[in-house]
């Protein structure tokens, strides 16, 4: 079964603080994505990846950068997290595939910045 | 831009009624998923529609890809406790890229 596992459930950081997300997949996926999550908003791309060391920018990147050094890994980073950055942040991946495969997400980690 | 606008944003049903959400497409989709969510859960994959008129079931789901391929709908009947959570549709552009729509939040009162 595909496990995406991401570092924290929980976290709380300060105004301007540089926040690590990361997000670990064990089924060898090419496909990695960062999402945020936020009531009546549903899920909005932040960044995605097709390869290592492979980024693309989604829908709402300002803010935010990603590391993909291993196929298995991908950081989100907030580079100066700020309040307007509290959400969920969920991580997904999926195999390369032009039919567009399922998804599978992580438990997500709800970050708080104060 | 390419969107997705999934109705009703939340829906209250007695157990054993049906429900139903909808999304609409400004464009046409390659293909459409379908994601449940449950409560502090992470969105789970359902089935995918890939062909125009296209219909599938699982069990009490019954899942519709409209012949324009522009709209989708997912019914479920009889509605259980279980159900509780919130439905997301998740369309592939001409791009290949994936659109989200909003999501339906589904409350089953027993």
């Amino acid at each position: 079964d595909v496990k995406v596992t991401q570092s924290s459930r929980y976290l709380v950081k300060r105004t301007g603080e540089k926040v690590f997300l990361e997000c670990v997949q064990d089924m060898d996926h090419e496909n990695m994505f960062w999402y945020r999550q936020d009531p009546g908003l549903g899920l909005r791309l932040i960044y995605f990846s097709y390869d290592v060391k492979m980024k693309e920018k989604g829908d709402i990147p300002e803010g935010y950068s990603v590391s993909r050094e291993k196929k298995e890994r991908f950081s989100l980073i907030l580079e100066s997290a700020s309040t307007n950055q509290t959400s969920m942040y969920l991580c997904a991946s999926s195999p390369r595939d032009r039919s567009n495969q399922p998804q599978h997400f992580g438990d997500g980690t709800r970050l708080s910045i104060l | 831009g390419q969107q997705v606008m999934q109705i009703p944003q939340y829906q209250h049903v007695q157990e054993g009624e049906d429900f139903t959400t909808y999304c609409n497409s400004s464009t046409t989709l390659s293909n459409i998923q379908w994601y449940k969510q449950r409560p502090g859960g992470h969105p789970v994959f359902l089935i995918q529609l890939v062909k125009s008129g296209e219909v599938k079931k699982q069990k009490r789901l019954t899942f519709q890809f409209g012949e324009a391929k522009k709209n989708s709908s997912l019914h479920i009947t009889a509605t259980q406790t279980t159900d509780v959570g919130t439905y997301f549709c998740v369309g592939s552009g001409n791009t290949g890229k994936l659109i989200f729509g909003q999501g339906t939040t589904l409350q089953v009162k027993p």
